[in-house]
């Protein structure tokens, strides 16, 4: 009964190689992000989408590219690895707007070799 | 200056002591609040949403000072098992888009 799951839970990948994770939440919850928590622990938001409607883009290389085929879901691709991208990636969900709790997937453990 | 600002700790306490934990934020028209904690490889759950009057969940006590733009979180009663990071979080607002912004976390060690 996982809210919000998130595969792979691991990724070790090499420098170059094009890579996704996908995120579905079964909620009904209409807004979906992706966070980016870095070595130093730092949550970041990267992308947040509306009934399937991007609506936050940070600035974020556009090797990344979210993508989302219904609200259920959010996948996250991304090209060209590299180092730098090593890091825990969040997806998360809420009911909408910003005064609503946002629930977390347990995370997936990115390492670009 | 950071938009969330947190002390990093780590804040080592005995159990049964009480903590607390502070936070500032830049954005005077932050209209939400939140703390969320972090266990060790894990997500962030949330904790409490914190409210300008003032809000209690058990052991835990939130406040907001708007005037100062801090937020406070206290643990009464501390125990093993409130070991963890514990985040403080403010939406943005304004603009044509609302984010959580998200402080780098408060490591909190209960020892026995």
């Amino acid at each position: 009964d996982t809210a919000v799951s998130q595969t792979p839970k691991y990724l070790v990948t090499q420098m170059g190689n094009d890579k996704s994770i996908k995120c579905e939440q079964n909620l009904g919850h209409d807004t979906m992000y992706w966070y980016k928590q870095d070595s130093k622990k730092f949550l970041k938001i990267m992308f947040s989408y509306n009934n399937k409607e991007l609506i936050i883009n940070e600035t974020v290389p556009n090797r990344f590219s979210p993508k989302s085929p219904d609200k259920a879901h959010l996948n996250l691709h991304i090209n060209s690895l590299e180092l730098g991208d090593s890091a825990v990636y969040f997806c998360a969900s809420s009911r909408d707007g910003i005064s609503y709790e946002q629930y977390f997937g347990p995370g997936t453990r990115l390492t670009v070799t | 200056r950071k938009e969330v600002e947190q002390d990093p700790g780590p804040f080592n306490v005995p159990e049964g002591a009480t903590v607390a934990f502070n936070c500032t934020y830049s954005n005077s028209a932050s209209q939400s609040f939140f703390w969320y904690r972090q266990d060790c490889r894990k997500e962030p759950k949330l904790l409490m949403s914190v409210y300008s009057s003032g809000n209690e969940d058990g052991r835990f006590t939130a406040q907001l000072n708007r005037a100062s733009q801090y937020i406070s979180l206290l643990i009464r009663d501390s125990k093993l098992s409130d070991s963890a990071t514990y985040l403080c979080v403010v939406n943005t607002a304004g603009g044509a888009t609302n984010k959580l912004i998200f402080g780098t976390g408060t490591l909190l060690a209960v020892q026995p």
